[in-house]
């Protein structure tokens, strides 16, 4: 069974460009979570996609933004990128009724740079 | 609000000494404990996963022990490898997931 996968694996962009990262779960898991894991704050949450809706979310400013698609693939995209938005940004998903319920798996991450 | 606190924050051990890694939790709501190793600049791999109701998991060279009550949890890592070399993370799973700030090991060959 495939794990959990993120693409680009790698990317760098420049302040006030915005950037999309892409998740897919393991199959059959329906939840999927994005994760900002930095030096200076460590991994904080950001937010928790079920079904399509957003579920939870972390305190990120509104610049930060997610969806999800029926075969539960999610996207996260970021506006008006920042010096600090360079992280390792991390999807985690889980099976169903609730992610925080469940063994969560991580993909490798995307290592975003910001230039 | 929940806050997960990991000490010591490095670990440095020689090969074969059994590790003892700590994590506490300041609310005991919790619905499960988990935790992970980390490679530099990788993602996570799930180690154990401890419920609520459960006071400790096995899997190899590896336990883990929760306690509620006084908001603890230890990852016993016996026999330690240099493979064994990760940060190691712990994670609440309360209205949403805590992380600690984890523990960086190294074992010396």
């Amino acid at each position: 069974k495939a794990g959990v996968t993120q693409t680009p694996r790698y990317l760098i962009k420049t302040r006030g460009q915005q950037v999309t990262l892409s998740c897919s779960p393991i199959s059959g898991h329906r939840s999927v979570s994005w994760y900002q894991q930095t030096p200076g704050q460590g991994l904080q949450f950001l937010f928790e996609y079920f079904s399509e809706t957003q579920r939870n979310k972390g305190n990120f400013p509104g610049r930060f933004s997610g969806r999800q698609f029926s075969n539960s693939r999610s996207e996260m995209n970021v506006s008006t990128l920042e010096l600090g938005d360079s992280a390792l940004y991390l999807c985690a998903s889980s099976l169903t009724g609730g992610g925080i319920l469940n063994e969560q798996y991580f993909g490798p991450g995307t290592r975003l740079t910001v230039t | 609000k929940q806050e997960v606190t990991q000490i010591p924050a490095a670990l440095s051990v020689p090969e074969g000494e059994n590790l003892v890694l700590n994590c506490s939790f300041t609310d005991s709501a919790i619905y499960n404990l988990q935790w992970f190793r980390q490679d530099p600049g990788k993602g996570l791999t799930s180690l154990l996963l401890i419920q609520s109701s459960q006071r400790e998991q096995t899997s190899g060279r590896l336990n883990a022990s929760l306690d509620k009550s006084s908001g603890r949890s230890t990852l016993y890592i016996a026999a330690s490898q240099p493979g064994d070399s990760a940060t190691y993370l712990c994670v609440a799973a309360g209205n949403k997931l805590t992380f600690g700030g984890g523990t960086r090991v190294l074992v010396k060959p």
